[in-house]
Protein backbone atom coordinates (compact mmCIF):
# COMPACT_ATOMS: atom_id res chain seq x y z
CA UNK A 1 0.00 0.00 0.00
CA UNK A 2 0.92 3.42 -0.79
CA UNK A 3 -0.05 4.64 3.17
CA UNK A 4 1.40 3.30 6.04
CA UNK A 5 -0.23 2.61 9.28
CA UNK A 6 -2.35 3.60 12.17
CA UNK A 7 -1.87 2.81 15.66
CA UNK A 8 -2.95 1.29 17.95
CA UNK A 9 -5.60 -1.06 15.75
CA UNK A 10 -8.47 -0.59 19.03
CA UNK A 11 -8.17 1.74 21.37
CA UNK A 12 -10.61 1.62 24.90
CA UNK A 13 -10.84 4.14 27.26
CA UNK A 14 -13.05 5.31 29.60
CA UNK A 15 -15.38 8.48 29.35
CA UNK A 16 -13.49 11.49 30.33
CA UNK A 17 -9.99 10.43 29.17
CA UNK A 18 -7.83 11.81 26.51
CA UNK A 19 -7.44 9.50 23.08
CA UNK A 20 -4.28 9.48 21.06
CA UNK A 21 -3.92 7.82 17.76
CA UNK A 22 -1.37 7.86 15.66
CA UNK A 23 -0.63 7.92 11.50
CA UNK A 24 2.37 7.27 9.10
CA UNK A 25 2.50 7.55 6.03
CA UNK A 26 5.39 6.96 2.66
CA UNK A 27 5.12 9.63 -0.01
CA UNK A 28 5.57 13.44 0.15
CA UNK A 29 1.92 15.23 0.98
CA UNK A 30 0.28 18.12 0.12
CA UNK A 31 -2.46 17.91 3.24
CA UNK A 32 -3.26 14.64 5.62
CA UNK A 33 -6.89 14.77 6.74
CA UNK A 34 -8.25 12.81 9.34
CA UNK A 35 -12.40 11.19 9.15
CA UNK A 36 -14.65 9.86 11.67
CA UNK A 37 -16.74 6.44 10.72
CA UNK A 38 -19.66 5.30 12.89
CA UNK A 39 -20.07 1.66 12.19
CA UNK A 40 -21.80 0.87 8.79
CA UNK A 41 -21.92 4.54 8.17
CA UNK A 42 -19.97 6.96 5.50
CA UNK A 43 -16.52 8.88 6.23
CA UNK A 44 -17.45 12.10 7.75
CA UNK A 45 -14.64 14.78 7.69
CA UNK A 46 -12.89 15.96 10.93
CA UNK A 47 -9.80 18.05 10.40
CA UNK A 48 -7.33 18.99 7.48
CA UNK A 49 -3.60 19.54 8.06
CA UNK A 50 -1.69 21.45 5.07
CA UNK A 51 1.87 20.26 4.76
CA UNK A 52 3.71 23.24 6.12
CA UNK A 53 1.43 22.97 9.18
CA UNK A 54 2.67 21.72 12.58
CA UNK A 55 0.04 21.52 15.18
CA UNK A 56 -3.90 22.54 14.27
CA UNK A 57 -7.18 22.55 17.07
CA UNK A 58 -10.79 22.13 16.20
CA UNK A 59 -12.71 22.03 19.30
CA UNK A 60 -11.75 18.75 21.48
CA UNK A 61 -9.85 18.02 18.37
CA UNK A 62 -5.48 18.08 18.23
CA UNK A 63 -3.36 16.86 15.05
CA UNK A 64 0.15 17.21 15.21
CA UNK A 65 1.31 16.65 11.82
CA UNK A 66 5.77 16.18 11.53
CA UNK A 67 6.83 15.58 8.02
CA UNK A 68 10.05 14.75 8.86
CA UNK A 69 9.21 11.68 10.47
CA UNK A 70 5.69 11.50 7.96
CA UNK A 71 3.78 10.82 10.74
CA UNK A 72 0.64 11.98 12.18
CA UNK A 73 -1.28 11.94 15.99
CA UNK A 74 -4.77 12.77 16.66
CA UNK A 75 -5.82 13.39 20.47
CA UNK A 76 -8.94 13.55 21.19
CA UNK A 77 -9.65 15.16 24.76
CA UNK A 78 -12.22 14.84 27.61
CA UNK A 79 -13.69 11.98 25.03
CA UNK A 80 -17.69 10.80 25.32
CA UNK A 81 -19.47 7.88 24.63
CA UNK A 82 -20.47 9.46 21.15
CA UNK A 83 -16.89 9.72 20.46
CA UNK A 84 -17.07 5.34 19.71
CA UNK A 85 -15.71 5.13 16.33
CA UNK A 86 -13.26 4.53 13.59
CA UNK A 87 -11.16 7.05 13.12
CA UNK A 88 -8.78 7.20 9.70
CA UNK A 89 -6.46 9.54 8.39
CA UNK A 90 -5.88 10.19 4.61
CA UNK A 91 -2.80 11.73 3.13
CA UNK A 92 -3.49 13.65 -0.67
CA UNK A 93 -0.31 13.59 -2.50
CA UNK A 94 1.96 16.50 -2.87
CA UNK A 95 2.05 15.73 -6.88
CA UNK A 96 -1.66 15.33 -7.44
CA UNK A 97 -3.96 16.54 -4.48
CA UNK A 98 -7.02 14.66 -6.18
CA UNK A 99 -5.49 11.15 -5.00
CA UNK A 100 -6.13 9.68 -1.34
CA UNK A 101 -4.57 7.21 0.10
CA UNK A 102 -6.49 6.18 3.61
CA UNK A 103 -5.24 4.65 6.33
CA UNK A 104 -6.44 1.05 8.01
CA UNK A 105 -7.54 3.16 10.12
CA UNK A 106 -7.95 2.96 15.02
CA UNK A 107 -11.17 1.50 16.24
CA UNK A 108 -12.12 3.86 19.41
CA UNK A 109 -14.30 2.39 22.00
CA UNK A 110 -15.70 5.00 24.72
CA UNK A 111 -16.88 3.31 27.67
CA UNK A 112 -19.40 5.30 29.79
CA UNK B 1 -29.44 19.35 0.14
CA UNK B 2 -29.08 15.15 0.25
CA UNK B 3 -25.21 15.11 0.15
CA UNK B 4 -23.87 12.50 -1.77
CA UNK B 5 -26.44 9.65 -2.54
CA UNK B 6 -25.41 6.16 -3.62
CA UNK B 7 -27.86 3.18 -5.49
CA UNK B 8 -28.23 0.55 -4.72
CA UNK B 9 -27.87 -0.06 -0.75
CA UNK B 10 -27.04 -3.57 -1.18
CA UNK B 11 -26.78 -6.04 -3.44
CA UNK B 12 -25.68 -9.72 -4.63
CA UNK B 13 -24.26 -10.70 -7.57
CA UNK B 14 -23.24 -14.22 -9.37
CA UNK B 15 -19.56 -14.46 -10.19
CA UNK B 16 -19.24 -13.08 -14.02
CA UNK B 17 -22.58 -11.15 -13.36
CA UNK B 18 -22.64 -7.00 -14.37
CA UNK B 19 -23.81 -4.14 -12.43
CA UNK B 20 -23.58 -0.75 -12.52
CA UNK B 21 -23.34 1.43 -8.39
CA UNK B 22 -24.53 4.81 -9.36
CA UNK B 23 -23.77 7.93 -7.54
CA UNK B 24 -24.85 11.52 -7.27
CA UNK B 25 -23.90 14.90 -5.49
CA UNK B 26 -26.08 17.97 -5.27
CA UNK B 27 -23.25 20.25 -3.83
CA UNK B 28 -22.02 21.28 -7.44
CA UNK B 29 -18.82 19.85 -6.57
CA UNK B 30 -15.72 19.46 -9.51
CA UNK B 31 -14.09 16.51 -7.73
CA UNK B 32 -15.65 12.49 -7.66
CA UNK B 33 -14.12 9.67 -6.34
CA UNK B 34 -14.96 6.11 -5.59
CA UNK B 35 -13.81 3.92 -2.98
CA UNK B 36 -13.71 0.77 -1.38
CA UNK B 37 -13.17 -1.18 1.65
CA UNK B 38 -12.46 -4.50 2.71
CA UNK B 39 -13.51 -5.55 6.47
CA UNK B 40 -11.28 -4.39 9.23
CA UNK B 41 -9.15 -1.94 6.52
CA UNK B 42 -9.28 1.57 5.22
CA UNK B 43 -10.49 3.03 2.42
CA UNK B 44 -9.00 2.21 -1.25
CA UNK B 45 -9.09 4.94 -4.26
CA UNK B 46 -10.70 3.26 -7.10
CA UNK B 47 -11.54 6.06 -9.70
CA UNK B 48 -11.57 9.52 -9.38
CA UNK B 49 -12.99 12.34 -11.76
CA UNK B 50 -10.93 15.57 -11.26
CA UNK B 51 -13.33 17.80 -13.10
CA UNK B 52 -16.50 16.77 -15.45
CA UNK B 53 -14.76 15.38 -18.44
CA UNK B 54 -11.91 13.60 -16.90
CA UNK B 55 -11.43 10.25 -14.93
CA UNK B 56 -8.62 8.76 -13.79
CA UNK B 57 -7.26 5.50 -12.07
CA UNK B 58 -6.66 5.62 -9.11
CA UNK B 59 -4.64 2.80 -6.23
CA UNK B 60 -7.15 -0.11 -7.45
CA UNK B 61 -8.74 -0.09 -10.84
CA UNK B 62 -8.16 -3.02 -12.24
CA UNK B 63 -12.04 -4.65 -13.32
CA UNK B 64 -14.01 -1.44 -13.04
CA UNK B 65 -14.88 0.99 -15.00
CA UNK B 66 -16.54 4.50 -14.44
CA UNK B 67 -18.18 7.35 -16.40
CA UNK B 68 -19.06 10.75 -15.05
CA UNK B 69 -21.74 11.28 -16.68
CA UNK B 70 -22.02 15.04 -15.70
CA UNK B 71 -21.30 17.41 -12.88
CA UNK B 72 -23.53 15.63 -10.32
CA UNK B 73 -23.50 11.97 -11.40
CA UNK B 74 -20.00 9.27 -10.93
CA UNK B 75 -21.20 5.81 -11.69
CA UNK B 76 -18.96 2.76 -11.42
CA UNK B 77 -19.23 -0.79 -13.41
CA UNK B 78 -18.14 -4.13 -12.74
CA UNK B 79 -18.52 -5.91 -15.86
CA UNK B 80 -17.98 -9.80 -14.78
CA UNK B 81 -17.95 -9.32 -10.83
CA UNK B 82 -15.36 -11.97 -8.88
CA UNK B 83 -15.85 -12.96 -5.26
CA UNK B 84 -12.58 -10.42 -4.62
CA UNK B 85 -14.96 -7.47 -5.50
CA UNK B 86 -16.75 -8.16 -2.40
CA UNK B 87 -16.67 -5.15 -0.76
CA UNK B 88 -18.31 -2.00 0.73
CA UNK B 89 -18.41 0.88 -2.10
CA UNK B 90 -18.17 4.31 -1.30
CA UNK B 91 -18.26 7.60 -3.36
CA UNK B 92 -17.36 10.48 -2.46
CA UNK B 93 -16.92 14.27 -3.57
CA UNK B 94 -15.46 17.44 -2.91
CA UNK B 95 -15.26 20.85 -4.14
CA UNK B 96 -11.81 20.38 -6.23
CA UNK B 97 -11.17 24.24 -5.86
CA UNK B 98 -7.62 24.82 -5.17
CA UNK B 99 -5.71 22.04 -3.29
CA UNK B 100 -6.93 21.37 -0.41
CA UNK B 101 -9.66 19.39 -0.51
CA UNK B 102 -11.98 17.54 1.97
CA UNK B 103 -14.35 14.91 1.01
CA UNK B 104 -17.83 14.93 1.30
CA UNK B 105 -19.21 10.62 1.53
CA UNK B 106 -21.96 8.94 0.60
CA UNK B 107 -23.32 6.02 2.94
CA UNK B 108 -21.89 3.19 0.53
CA UNK B 109 -23.13 -0.02 -1.35
CA UNK B 110 -22.43 -3.19 -0.11
CA UNK B 111 -21.74 -5.49 -2.42
CA UNK B 112 -21.48 -9.04 -2.13
CA UNK B 113 -20.52 -11.56 -5.06
CA UNK B 114 -20.77 -15.28 -4.73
Amino acid sequence: SQQGEEDPQALSIQEGENATMNCSYKTSINNLQWYRQNSGRGLVHLILIRSNEREKHSGRLRVTLDTSKKSSSLLITASRAADTASYFCATAREDNFNKFYFGSGTKLNVKP
Amino acid sequence: NAGVTQTPKFQVLKTGQSMTLQCAQDMNHNSMYWYRQDPGMGLRLIYYSASEGTTDKGEVPNGYNVSRLNKREFSLRLESAAPSQTSVYFCASSPGQGNFNTQYFGPGTRLTVL
